[in-house]
């Protein structure tokens, strides 16, 4: 059972290349979020989804994009990359019901020149 | 809106002491989650603790016990006996029980330094 995994673990782009961050999981979770985290802001919500074919926005979804055709597979997109977007990328997914907690990949630190 | 906030923006312990750490929340929800997190400097993202907001009895696990004050909408941990490997970052979360698939909100986090 290898829980949440995210590949690259680093990732350095130049400014207007795309790229994809992978996520995967195995414990049948319906729901699956993308975080980015930066100094002193904790982790903020980007992209979620809480089913296969269903994607919704978090609270800073600009240049990036989601997909969820499966339920194992989350991958996020950033579209033309920013240094704005330099920051460590976390997928994590949870059961439905309140009481279950979000299991973290271990995180993708993305680095935009 | 939710929000979460944690004033201390760092914090220091001798080992072996207890130390709090301070969380309050603000939500117009009755039924939610909270949520302790431990992120270590390898980066890792560790669950610690859940309470229920109509849990009566305040959770415990191990070492960590979360003071919950519902009228005061805190959430404070405690971690007793600090050892040095609790040297880390820890968020507070929190999730509406309505929304609960995706609305995981974070405080900004507290760092805790342990002193041998």
């Amino acid at each position: 059972n290898a829980g949440v995994t995210q590949t690259p673990k680093f990732q350095v782009l130049k400014t207007g290349q795309s790229m994809t961050l992978q996520c995967a999981q195995d414990m049948n979770h319906e729901y699956m979020s993308w975080y980015r985290q930066d100094p002193g802001m904790g982790l903020r919500l980007i992209h979620y989804s809480v089913g296969a074919g269903i994607t919704d926005q978090g609270e800073v979804p600009n240049g990036y994009n989601v997909s969820r055709s499966t339920t194992e597979d989350f991958p996020l997109r950033l579209l033309s990359a920013a240094p704005s977007q330099t920051s460590v990328y976390f997928c994590a997914s949870n059961s439905a019901g309140p009481s279950y907690e979000q299991y973290f990949g271990p995180g993708t630190r993305l680095t935009v020149t | 809106a939710q929000k979460i906030t944690q004033t201390q923006p760092g914090m220091f312990v001798q080992e072996k002491e207890a130390v709090t750490l301070d969380c309050t929340y603000d939500t117009s929800d009755q039924s939610y989650g909270l949520f302790w997190y431990k992120q270590p400097s390898s980066g890792e993202m560790i669950f610690l603790i859940y309470q229920g907001s109509y849990d009566e009895q305040n959770a415990t696990e191990g070492r960590y016990s979360l003071n919950f004050q519902k009228a005061r909408k805190s959430a404070n941990l405690v971690i007793s006996a600090s050892q040095l490997g609790d040297s880390a970052m820890y968020f507070c979360a929190m999730r509406a029980a309505w929304n609960y698939g995706q609305n995981f909100v974070f405080g900004p986090g507290t760092r805790l330094s342990v002193l041998p």
